[in-house]
């Protein structure tokens, strides 16, 4: 079946460095694709979302890019914080409404 | 402006007992979206609620059901618990019948435990 999945279960990155978090997914209907954060005990927050219009979307200290033709998304994150760690899921929606999860990917950052 | 609210957080049934979770959505959303989140894993969609009415499912049995109330709040119900059910779930809001390209906004679920 078609599935979003991410390439690295875990990634541990230096603080101040730059993190860069990758996903591939299959569904070449998807047209919708968003990033979220989940720490521990809480709910996904929304980070940045990107159109398949669209072939990188900049916000604060982080950068989504898009490549459709391999099917593969990407989080980058500047500057990497302690509290940049967290579990970071990428998803898509085809055009059905629903959101489809990776397994993520957990995020450390050493001090 | 309150974000998406859940209750209650935490709640421990047995096997066979059936469960009510609770949704407010995000002020100015109308659409509310459930997933079950087993631990390690990522979210999985349940179903999609729009003007009260369930607009998608997923590959979920039909012991899981729902409703949605006129001010847009959600209840998610599910009988005869089994042990595989427990797991956070969590509430989405998004705004809009277009809901595919709307960011969906979520709470920080309910923990089911079943023993």
């Amino acid at each position: 079946g078609e599935s979003v999945g991410l390439h690295l279960p875990t990634l541990s990155v230096q603080e101040g460095d730059n993190s860069i978090i990758n996903c591939a997914y299959s569904n070449s209907a998807s047209d919708y694709f968003i990033w979220y954060k989940q720490e521990s005990g809480k709910g996904p927050q929304f980070i940045i979302d990107i159109r398949s219009n669209m072939d990188k979307r900049q916000g604060q200290r982080v950068t989504v890019l898009l490549n459709k033709t391999v099917k593969h998304l990407s989080l980058q994150i500047a500057a990497t914080q302690p509290g940049d760690s967290a579990v970071y899921f990428c998803a898509e929606i085809p055009n059905d409404y629903k959101l489809s999860f990776g397994a993520g990917t957990t995020v450390t950052v050493r001090a | 402006d309150a974000g998406v609210t859940q209750s209650p957080t935490h709640l421990i049934k047995t096997r066979g007992q059936q469960v009510t979770l609770r949704c407010s959505p995000k002020s100015g959303h109308d659409t509310v979206s459930w997933y079950q989140q087993a631990l390690g894993q990522g979210p999985q969609f349940i179903f999609q609620y729009y003007e009260e009415e369930e607009r998608q499912r997923g590959n979920f049995p039909d012991r899981f059901s729902g409703h949605q109330f006129p001010n847009y709040s959600s209840e998610l119900n599910v009988n005869a618990l089994l042990l595989g059910d427990s797991a956070l779930y969590l509430c989405a809001s998004s705004f809009g019948a277009g809901g595919g390209n709307q960011p969906q906004h979520f709470g920080d679920g309910t923990r089911l435990s079943i023993l």
